[in-house]
């Protein structure tokens, strides 16, 4: 079946250290995306990529980095410049950049201690 | 940048009541989305709306476009405690291939 993986589901790290989410996605799609959420609140888009090897700062770039190798996939690296990374990490895909319906990952939660 | 306005933030319902949510944006939209995540889950996309005026239904789910092109409704009859969660719509940037998610208004139901 297609759809996007995010891997893993659950994250702990330590604080200080880098951590970087996996998305991967099989429906040939162009566009990718990475959203915070933070408990009871919206979706909050840190970068996203149109294709293979160009990328763009959404709202809340600083303390992540991305890349996009693949057009499947579009790893999010959380550094340890990010203040406060503990969030709900989700990652979308769509056929043409954001103009149709996006598909969502499950999401990575990360907690960093 | 492009902003949406959702309301309300949160609503809860005893199951077999109504439910609405509403977007509003202060700029024409080529088109509005919505999408309902389930808590501890992620966002599903329900529906597109693109033509002034436009109304669309799915079993229970209503969806409404202004004649304006600026609003939108999310409008659940008699609601099911499967329709518990958050409800966010979602308009394209001008300018921009992305999407400006609103802050979502959150269903729950008292069964």
């Amino acid at each position: 079946d297609g759809g996007i993986t995010q891997s893993p589901k659950y994250l702990f790290r330590k604080e200080g250290q880098n951590v970087t989410l996996s998305c991967e996605q099989n429906l040939n799609h162009d566009a990718m995306y990475w959203y915070r959420q933070d408990p009871g609140q919206g979706l909050r888009l840190i970068y996203y990529s149109q294709i293979v090897n160009d990328f763009q700062k959404g709202d809340i770039a600083e303390g992540y980095s991305v890349s996009r190798e693949k057009k499947e996939s579009f790893p999010l690296t959380v550094t340890s410049a990010q203040k406060n990374p503990t969030a709900f990490y989700l990652c979308a895909s769509t056929t043409s950049g954001g103009l149709y319906g996006y598909t969502f990952g499950s999401g990575t939660r990360l907690t960093v201690v | 940048g492009q902003q949406v306005m959702q309301i309300p933030q949160y609503q809860h319902v005893q199951e077999g009541e109504d439910f609405t949510t509403y977007c509003n944006s202060s700029t024409t939209l080529s088109n509005i989305q919505w999408y309902k995540q389930r808590p501890g889950g992620h966002p599903v996309f329900l529906i597109q709306l693109v033509k002034s005026g436009e109304v669309k239904k799915q079993k229970r789910l209503t969806f409404q476009f202004g004649e304006a092109k600026k609003n939108s409704s999310l409008h659940i009859t008699a609601t099911q405690t499967t329709d518990v969660g958050t409800y966010f719509c979602a308009v394209p940037e001008r300018g921009a291939q992305k999407l400006v998610f609103g802050q979502g208004t959150r269903l729950t139901i008292n069964p």
